[in-house]
């Protein structure tokens, strides 16, 4: 079967840095997206790898080993407004998006 | 104005009853997807259309029905609403020509809630 793990909760600092991390196995692999979703409001885009490496945004970087089928996302700078969940989900072989459960994270002052 | 838009944002009914959720986008994407999203669990696909005349079954599709009347909009059917179908519902387009890229966009979400 197909399967995306991910930590269901994380805690920490505003001003430090978090890895949320995301593990899968899937049908075949067309990328790894990452979301941002807020309590209570639609998921939105943060990043997309394909290749192996990092893809750096801003304060957010998205890290893909396709061979150990891992990725973490790194928030640096940790802001309040950082506070939601984190969706991990991967594009399998029929280019269908399959999701993780999602991490919480909570910033703490 | 919003790309993807759903109505209603929150609809209460009773077990037995019909419900249609509706959704409408301006981005001109060919691909639509509805979704649920539970507590604890990740959005989990009922149906998806990568165009009007192209209609497909996601994981969880027992319970519900969808129609694409238009490129621009995609109704989800509850035919007998049922308490374990309460959820927040979402639904997501995504652009065909853009490749395998497939960055999918969200509407607002539809909050359900069947007594």
């Amino acid at each position: 079967g197909q399967n995306i793990d991910q930590p269901t909760e994380m805690t920490a600092t505003e001003g430090a840095i978090v890895q949320i991390n995301c593990t899968y196995q899937t049908s075949g692999f067309n990328g790894l997206f990452w979301y941002q979703q807020h309590a209570g409001e639609a998921p939105t885009f943060l990043s997309y790898n394909v290749l192996d490496g990092l893809e750096e945004k801003g304060r957010f970087s998205s890290f893909l080993s396709r061979s150990k089928g891992y990725s973490y996302l790194l928030l640096k700078e940790l802001q309040m407004k950082d506070s939601a969940s984190y969706l991990c989900a991967v594009l399998d072989s029929n280019y269908q998006l399959i999701w993780g459960a999602g991490t919480k994270l909570i910033i703490k002052p | 104005d919003a790309d993807v838009t759903q109505t209603p944002r929150n609809r209460i009914t009773k077990t037995g009853k019909r419900i249609m959720l509706e959704c409408s986008q301006t981005k001109g994407h060919d691909r639509m997807y509805w979704y649920r999203q539970d507590p604890g669990l990740g959005l989990r696909l009922i149906y998806y259309s990568f165009d009007v005349k192209d209609i497909n079954k996601g994981e969880i599709s027992d319970g519900y029905s969808v129609s694409r009347q238009a490129q621009a909009k995609f109704s989800l059917s509850l035919e007998s609403a049922i308490p374990n179908q309460t959820a927040l519902y979402f639904c997501a387009t995504s652009d065909l020509r853009r490749g395998d890229y497939n960055e999918q966009f969200f509407g607002p979400g539809t909050r359900l809630t069947v007594l």
